[in-house]
């Protein structure tokens, strides 16, 4: 399976911060690669997909990067709204698996 | 708006079974893949996996670490999707999702709100 690390795992940030969250797959994964928000209450939302791809519906602040093994998830100017569990997913080679995700808080 | 809500959850001995239930709607059901995924509290998510859509025969994948004792199944003249799970282990203790796959994508774009269970004597 392929392993997806994510750093840091717990991350303290102010509003209005500029943050950035990363994402490495144990190999290759050619871009195949999503970012999802989990809020306290445990509810899911896709972030990004393929990359860089926002999904509809999510704010403009939210960006995703990257290619080949490494990724990275920013957020322009954090909001309050955005306190939550990030994790990223590879679609590229099944069984599709997951970070264990970075928890954001609010400094 | 599409909608999936998980049910059926709860506390199960060691050894038992447990089948869960998400409802869909919003959507056209018959054209999607569907998925399951658990969580572990403080864990990462695992993808179980998904049964394909009306256009590839309902056909099912499975991850290797649950092939062979869970099901995936649905019902689509009721919008319904079903995680069959037998001899559960304490280890199967999580909170469920279901989501969705969009065509054609290796992503979930909705899932729903999760159901929790716990595997104990």
């Amino acid at each position: 399976d392929i392993k997806m690390t994510q750093s840091p795992s717990s991350l303290s940030a102010s509003l209005g911060e500029r943050v950035t969250i990363s994402c490495r797959a144990s190999e290759n994964i050619n871009n195949i690669l999503a970012w999802y928000q989990k809020k306290e209450d445990g509810s899911v939302k896709l972030l990004i997909y393929y990359t860089s791809n926002l999904q509809s519906g999510v704010p403009s602040r939210f960006s995703g990067s990257g290619s080949g093994k490494d990724y990275s998830l920013t957020i322009s100017g954090l909001e309050s709204e955005d306190i939550a569990t990030y994790y990223c997913q590879q679609g590229y080679t099944p069984p599709l698996t997951f970070g264990s995700g970075t928890k954001l808080e609010i400094k | 708006e599409v909608k999936l809500l998980e049910s059926g959850g709860g506390l199960v001995q060691p050894g038992g079974s447990m089948r869960l239930s998400c409802a869909a709607s919003g959507f056209t059901f018959t054209d999607f893949y569907m998925n399951w995924i658990r969580q572990p509290a403080g864990k990462a998510p695992e993808w179980l996996g998904f049964i394909r859509n009306k256009a590839n025969g309902y056909t099912t994948e499975y991850n290797p670490s649950v092939k062979g004792r869970f099901t995936i199944s649905r019902d689509n003249t009721q919008n319904m999707l079903y995680l069959q799970m037998n001899t559960l282990r304490a280890e199967d203790t999580a909170t469920y999702y279901c989501a969705r796959w969009p065509l054609g994508a290796h992503y979930f774009d909705y899932w729903g709100q999760g159901v929790m269970v716990t595997v104990s004597s």
